[in-house]
């Protein structure tokens, strides 16, 4: 089955900073890959994601990477803001058969200090 | 509109009880989903629905059963409780089985002594 490996599983960064949270995969016949943000105590939602035929898109200060041939891919948060402090999970699906199954990475806790 | 409501939001248990996590929806979604999330494991998938009628193991199913009562509810029940089930469990659903967002509900806290 998909191994989804996450890093760091922590980051601290300056307010203002740009944070990066890398990702790889392991089934290269993983197509779509979301990244949930959850704040403390509350339920995972989804912030942006992309899919394998896309390498870059952005969202105002998010942005999300995808090398298909080295099976990673990463979160670029720029200009970080006290509310981002979150903890950021990234996710991997394939498609065809068994596509109901996103595998999860084990989340990084950013820390935005003001 | 409520989206995925949870219940109980938390719940202590002793070792060997039984309990119910129920799980009902409003957005008319097909598929249905059951999370368990531990510290420094990330989101692990107990089971799923992909429709109504039909139940399937995640990655994570042992000590676990589960019923699609209807297209709105997915309950996940724990016959004979186990510390290791100590948790918060997430349902989540989404339009399909292909469809890519999951909306999550806010999460049930259990604990088993």
């Amino acid at each position: 089955g998909e191994n989804v490996e996450q890093h760091p599983s922590t980051l601290s960064v300056q307010e203002g900073d740009s944070a990066v949270i890398k990702c790889t995969y392991s089934d290269s016949a993983s197509n779509y890959f979301p990244w949930y943000k959850q704040e403390l105590g509350k339920r995972p939602q989804l912030i942006i994601d992309i899919r394998s035929n896309v390498g870059e898109k952005k969202d105002q200060r998010i942005a999300v990477t995808l090398n298909k041939t080295a099976k990673h891919f990463s979160l670029h948060i720029t200009e970080t803001q006290p509310e981002d402090s979150a903890v950021y999970f990234c996710a991997a699906r394939r498609a065809g058969a068994g596509s109901y199954q996103l595998t999860f990475g084990k989340g990084t806790k950013l820390s935005v200090i003001p | 509109n409520a989206g995925v409501t949870q219940t109980p939001k938390f719940q202590v248990l002793k070792t060997g009880q039984s309990m119910t996590l129920q799980c009902a929806q409003d957005m008319n979604h097909n598929s249905m989903y059951w999370y368990r999330q531990d510290p420094g494991m990330g989101l692990r998938l107990i089971y799923y629905s992909a429709s109504e009628g039909t139940t399937d193991k995640g990655e994570v199913p042992n000590g676990y059963n589960v019923s699609r009562l209807n297209k709105r509810e997915f309950s996940l029940r724990l016959e004979s409780a186990a510390p290791s089930q100590t948790s918060v469990y997430f349902c989540a659903s989404s339009a399909s089985s292909g469809a890519n967002v999951l909306t999550f509900g806010a999460g049930s806290r259990l604990t088993v002594l």
